[in-house]
């Protein structure tokens, strides 16, 4: 079985650009998660899919934050502008509807100068 | 405000010995308690999950031990091996699909 697949691995942009990443998850999985994993610190959830419908974005910097899911599979994170504190590590997840265990990508390193 | 804490932040055990990470939650809707092991520019992956409904899972070398009344539940590492260096992320859930709530992370070292 294939696992959580992200691209890019990393990422170095100047603040006040944009940058996007983007998640394929494990065939068949109907939730999608996007985490922010600040060096140091857990990985917080920014935002969670269910097929194509958001969950939870609660979390979400919505004036610079976007991301989707257009038909239900894979999702697109974009940052627009970037800000310092915006270096992180972006983790995608998936789980099955059914299933609560989550299985992580190996998420994308951004570095914000 | 942090849903789940986590202690310590960082641990260094001799090769052998016991590693043991505590947790404590305070929303008593958590139904679902994994242990999340991840090593450097890598992916955290499930190491072992537990329900409230019982006060003690082990899998192979790791245990975990929960205490419901207590809202505190830990990951004990036996034998403890140098490849088990890696940060140790307790985490918290309810119902299927929702969100997990991480703790801040544990590093753990092995000394050979």
């Amino acid at each position: 079985e294939a696992g959580v697949a992200q691209s890019p691995r990393y990422k170095i942009i100047e603040k006040r650009q944009s940058v996007a990443f983007w998640c394929n998850p494990i065939s068949g999985h109907a939730t999608l998660y996007w985490y922010q994993q600040i060096l140091g610190q857990g990985p917080k959830l920014l935002i969670q899919f269910q097929n194509n419908g958001v969950v939870d974005d609660s979390q979400l910097p919505k004036d610079r934050f976007s991301a989707e899911r257009l038909k239900g599979v894979d999702s697109t994170l974009k940052i627009q502008p970037a800000k310092l504190e915006d270096s992180a590590v972006y983790l995608c997840a998936s789980s099955a509807l059914e299933n609560t265990e989550a299985f992580f990508g190996q998420g994308t390193r951004l570095t914000v100068v | 405000q942090q849903q789940v804490k986590q202690s310590p932040q960082s641990l260094i055990v001799q090769k052998g010995g016991i590693s043991i990470i505590n947790c404590a939650y305070e929303n008593t809707a958590f139904d679902y308690f994994p242990w999340y092991q991840q090593f450097p520019g890598k992916g955290p992956a499930l190491l072992i999950a537990i329900r409230p409904d019982v006060s003690e899972k082990k899998e192979g070398r790791f245990t975990i031990s929960f205490n419901k009344s207590a809202k505190q539940f830990s990951l004990h590492i036996m034998d403890s091996q140098p490849g088990d260096s890696a940060t140790y992320f307790c985490a918290a859930s309810w119902n299927t699909g929702n969100q997990f709530y991480f703790g801040t992370g544990t590093s753990l070292t092995v000394i050979p």
